[in-house]
């Protein structure tokens, strides 16, 4: 079964402090893998995009690394800001089911002033 | 605006009722796609549309749910016979072309609860 799974499942931070949010998941056969935001009542709002025939995607204050072999996927938050505070969602589509998104759980991040 | 539009944001029903859902797709997007989040979980898939015929509908739940999307552009998520469970928020996204290489954008979602 295709799993993405995220750790850990909240984290709170000080200003300022450079962050790593994690994401695994099961099948290797990963056509891509996309980050999401979700604030409180809201959509997602989508972050970053890596295809699967690359390593990493960088915007902003953001970067987000993909190693297939490994089934990992990690997203650094730089010189984090109260206004990153929400949760933030991994998500892969995979061979077999390249139209479908399959989600993790999510990271809620609280960033304190 | 120009995003992903849904409604009604908020649906409270019985249990048994009909419900539907609307979704109104960023213009010229021609995939769209229907997705279910239940508290503290990630969005689950339910359906894909390329244009007006539904390219993957493996996670729809039973056939009490269906969705259609007559023109290409606005679709629409029909629940019949409600129950407590389908209880979650029902979220709509859309992108240009397929998913594999495009972003996908979501909409803020129809938050139904079934009493």
């Amino acid at each position: 079964k295709q799993e993405v799974t995220q750790i850990p499942a909240a984290l709170s931070v000080p200003e300022g402090e450079n962050l790593v949010l994690n994401c695994s998941f099961t099948d290797s056969a990963i056509y891509n893998l996309q980050w999401f935001r979700q604030d409180p009542g809201k959509g997602l709002t989508s972050l970053l995009l890596i295809q699967s025939s690359q390593r990493e995607q960088t915007s902003g204050r953001l970067n987000a690394s993909l190693d297939k072999s490994s089934g990992r996927s990690t997203l650094y938050i730089a010189a984090s800001q109260p206004g990153d505070s929400a949760t933030y969602l991994c998500a892969a589509s995979f061979s077999g089911g390249y139209n479908k998104l399959i989600f993790g759980a999510g990271t809620r991040l609280a960033v304190h002033p | 605006g120009a995003g992903v539009s849904q409604t009604p944001s908020n649906k409270v029903t019985e249990k048994g009722k009909y419900v539907e859902l609307r979704c109104d797709p960023i213009s010229g997007h021609t995939a769209l796609y229907w997705y279910r989040q239940s508290l503290g979980q990630g969005p689950e898939f339910l359906i894909y549309f390329q244009g007006t015929g539904a390219a993957d509908d493996s996670g729809l739940p039973n056939d009490r749910f269906f969705a259609v999307r007559p023109e290409g552009s606005v679709s629409t998520l029909k629940i019949q016979r409600t129950e407590r469970g389908d209880s979650a928020v029902y979220l709509c996204a859309s992108s240009l072309g397929g998913p594999t290489g495009n972003t996908i954008y979501f909409g803020e979602g129809s938050w139904l609860t079934v009493v």
